[in-house]
C-alpha cells in the first residue's frame, strides 16, 4: 500500500466552473476525512466518512460543497460554481477506527489536492 | 466553541538552540492530542499522541507533554532538517479531529 493518493495534485479553473477531487484512502482504513487548508493556517475540518456513510459535515460548507464516498473505498469532493474564495489546498486523511472506537485515530494525509480559482 | 490555539506563529532558531511550542486547547471533550509535522507542499505527517495530563512522548529531538490545558513540544539542538510546520490537533467525541495554525520553525544552520 502507497499510502493516500489524492488527485489531481494541481487544478486552475475559473470562477463559476465546477470541479472534482479523488481521494484513494490506504485500503485497510475505514474512516475518511476531507480537509481544507489555506497558506498560514492549519487544515480545517470539512466532513467525513465511516466506511460509506457521512457522519459529519461543517456548518462552515456551502451547499456548494457535496462529498461521497461510494462502496467505503474512494472518495470525491466537487465544489460547484467555484468562487475565488474557494482556493485552497485540499486534503484527504484515513484512519483506521478499530472495533468498539478503541485506538488514536491517527490521521494518515495525502499529499493535497491545490486549488486555484481565477 | 471547541478551538485550538498555537503559540508562537513562527520561531526561529540557531542549530543547537533548543525551545518549547506551545499548545492550548478548549474543547469540550479530549479525546486526545496530536501533533503532526508539516513540510512544505506535503501533508501532515503525524508525530505523536497523548492522551493524559502528565504523559510524555519522545522522538530523537523532539518530547511532547500535556497539561490539562495544553500541550508542549520541545525541540533539543534542533537540525536544519527539523525546520517544518508543527500542527498540533485534539480529536473531539465520533472521532472529528480539529488542528490549530500551527507553528513554523525555522532553524538556521
Amino acid at each position: 500500500d502507497t499510502g493516500v493518493s489524492q488527485d489531481p495534485r494541481h487544478k486552475i479553473t475559473k470562477r463559476g466552473q465546477n470541479v472534482t477531487f479523488r481521494c484513494d484512502p490506504i485500503s485497510e482504513h475505514n474512516r475518511l476525512y476531507w480537509y481544507r487548508q489555506t497558506l498560514g493556517q492549519g487544515p480545517e475540518f470539512l466532513t467525513y466518512f465511516q466506511n460509506e456513510a457521512q457522519l459529519e459535515k461543517s456548518r462552515l460548507l456551502s451547499d456548494r460543497f457535496s462529498a461521497e464516498r461510494p462502496k467505503g473505498s474512494f472518495s470525491t469532493l466537487e465544489i460547484q460554481r467555484t468562487e475565488q474564495g474557494d482556493s485552497a489546498m485540499y486534503l484527504c486523511a484515513s484512519s483506521l477506527l478499530r472495533e468498539g472506537g478503541a485506538g488514536a485515530n491517527v490521521l494518515t494525509f495525502g499529499a493535497g489536492s491545490r486549488l486555484t480559482v481565477l | 466553541e471547541d478551538q485550538v490555539t498555537q503559540s508562537p506563529e513562527a520561531l526561529r532558531l540557531q542549530e543547537g538552540e533548543s525551545s518549547s511550542l506551545n499548545c492550548s486547547y478548549t474543547v469540550s471533550g479530549l479525546r486526545g492530542l496530536f501533533w503532526y509535522r508539516q513540510d512544505p507542499g506535503k501533508g501532515p505527517e503525524f508525530l505523536f499522541t497523548l492522551y493524559s495530563a502528565g504523559e510524555e512522548k519522545e522522538k530523537e529531538r523532539l518530547k511532547a507533554t500535556l497539561t490539562k490545558k495544553e500541550s508542549f513540544l520541545h525541540i533539543t539542538a534542533p537540525k536544519p532538517e527539523d525546520s517544518a510546520t508543527y500542527l498540533c490537533a485534539v480529536r473531539l467525541g465520533g472521532f472529528k479531529t480539529i488542528f490549530g495554525a500551527g507553528t513554523r520553525l525555522f532553524v538556521k544552520a
